[in-house]
């Protein structure tokens, strides 16, 4: 079965800070990769996706930066945290059949 | 572009009410429609999904119809649970969704027992 693994869960961190975020998925072959951002209240605002290692697409941009070192890893970044980056960071995956997104348990940012 | 409109913002019920969820989409051909649901601190999960005109997708007590005569995959069930309170997203995805879904604002369910 395919599990799909995120961390840190929580984060607080002062503005102008950097962040990494990370994302592995387990029991699935070059999966398709995806963040999405929720604001707090918010809808799924998606961030960055991946068809293959080292490629990676931008959707909207938010001072953030997204990699995918490894076919089972997908990293988002910053190197200056804003107030704005707050929120709840959640990672995605979706198999060749291009079925349906299966999301981890989410990432709880706090930049103060 | 593409894009996903849930009416209601939040919807207050009484256990055993029906529960009914609009959803209309804008989109080019035949979008994939999907429903999830999120409950507090926790990812979204997958309730179904259609890619057909009249298709119904169900899960768990919920159901919903892809209309593209009304560009519409309304949420429905008919007797709601205190546990059913959560966030529904309705979301689309187009042609070529490797490259992602698009999302509704989502509605906020609170049933009352």
């Amino acid at each position: 079965a395919q599990t799909i693994h995120q961390w840190p869960v929580a984060e607080i961190k002062a503005v102008g800070s950097p962040l990494s975020l990370g994302c592995t998925i387990k029991g699935k072959s070059s999966p398709n990769l995806y963040w999405y951002w929720q604001a707090t209240g918010g809808t799924l605002q998606q961030l960055f996706y991946s068809i293959t290692v080292g490629q990676v697409e931008s959707v909207v941009q938010l001072n953030l930066s997204a990699s995918r070192p490894k076919d089972d890893q997908f990293i988002l970044s910053t190197e200056k945290l804003l107030l704005s980056h707050s929120g709840f960071y959640l990672c995605a995956w979706m198999g060749t059949a291009n079925e349906r997104l299966f999301f981890g348990h989410g990432t709880k940012l706090s930049v103060l | 572009g593409d894009s996903v409109t849930q009416t209601e913002g939040q919807v207050a019920l009484s256990e055993e009410d029906f529960l009914t969820i609009h959803c209309n989409y804008s989109a080019s051909g035949y979008p994939a429609l999907f429903w999830y649901v999120q409950y507090p601190g926790e990812g979204p999960q997958f309730l179904f999904r259609a890619s057909r005109d009249k298709e119904k997708g169900s899960s768990r007590g919920f159901e919903a119809t892809y209309d593209k005569g009304t560009t519409s995959f309304h949420l429905r069930k008919a007797s709601v649970q205190e546990s059913d309170s959560a966030v529904y997203y309705c979301a689309l995805g187009d042609y070529n969704y490797a490259q992602g879904l698009t999302f509704g604002l989502g509605t906020r369910v609170s049933v009352f027992p």
